[in-house]
């Protein structure tokens, strides 16, 4: 079983609809939790960072589960911007950070 | 700020010849760097992670004495292909640790002919 697993998708949805992605971690012991957003041939980019509380910077949602292990994003308002590659990751208290696969989103006008 | 450069952008070489990869922290200072490999359509998987001052510690799998980790400074983090094969191409990407958050470089896209 991988360490971080997530739906590679794709998702495709219209513009303006709300998309969610889910991801589930099997290491107990992590620590701290992030999405990142990775255009195609670029580097990953922060996203936002996950907090037990929950967060929200925008139209973007990010939860975190401990007990299920399971972190997820909410896009409301899709636009056509948001078409991207979505990596959760997750790293223990060594700081090394474990993406998953990502999931890819194409909004579609 | 948390910028970081990564110098070449891409590169193509020939095999069996060595390829260095510099990594740098512009606006921050970091003590632990971090190398990825990425190939296409995959995640990106790390390496070895680079702390300054010390060895590198590297991933299961991955060759120490192919892939040279030098981390000299508080800023920047070299990777060094040696003998570099086809297989070995790939995109290079290092990030720096700011706190608990990671910065990504812009990556290396490596070509081995």
């Amino acid at each position: 079983r991988k360490e971080v697993e997530q739906d590679p998708g794709p998702f495709n949805v219209p513009e303006g609809a709300t998309v969610a992605f889910n991801c589930t971690y099997s290491n107990s012991a992590s620590q701290s939790f992030f999405w990142y957003r990775q255009d195609c041939r670029k580097e990953p980019k922060l996203l936002m960072s996950v907090y037990s509380s929950g967060n929200e910077d925008g139209r973007f949602t990010a939860q975190l589960n401990r007990a299920s292990q399971y972190i997820s994003l909410l896009i409301r308002d899709s636009k056509l911007s948001d078409s991207a590659t979505y990596l959760c990751a997750v790293s223990s208290n060594t700081g090394k950070l474990i993406f998953g696969q990502g999931t890819t989103l194409q909004v579609k006008p | 700020g948390a910028v970081v450069s990564q110098h070449p952008s891409w590169v193509i070489c020939k095999s069996g010849t060595s390829v260095k990869i510099e990594c740098r922290s512009l606006d921050f200072q970091a003590t632990t760097m971090f190398w990825y490999r990425q190939f296409p359509k995959q995640s990106l998987m790390l390496m070895a992670t680079s702390n300054e001052g010390s060895k590198a510690t590297y991933e299961q799998g991955v060759e120490k004495d192919k892939f040279l980790i030098n981390h000299a400074s508080l800023t920047l983090s070299t990777l060094t292909v040696t003998s570099a094969h086809p297989e070995d191409s790939s995109f290079y990407i290092c990030s720096a640790r700011k706190g608990w958050e990671q910065y990504f470089g812009p990556g290396t896209r490596l070509t081995v002919t």
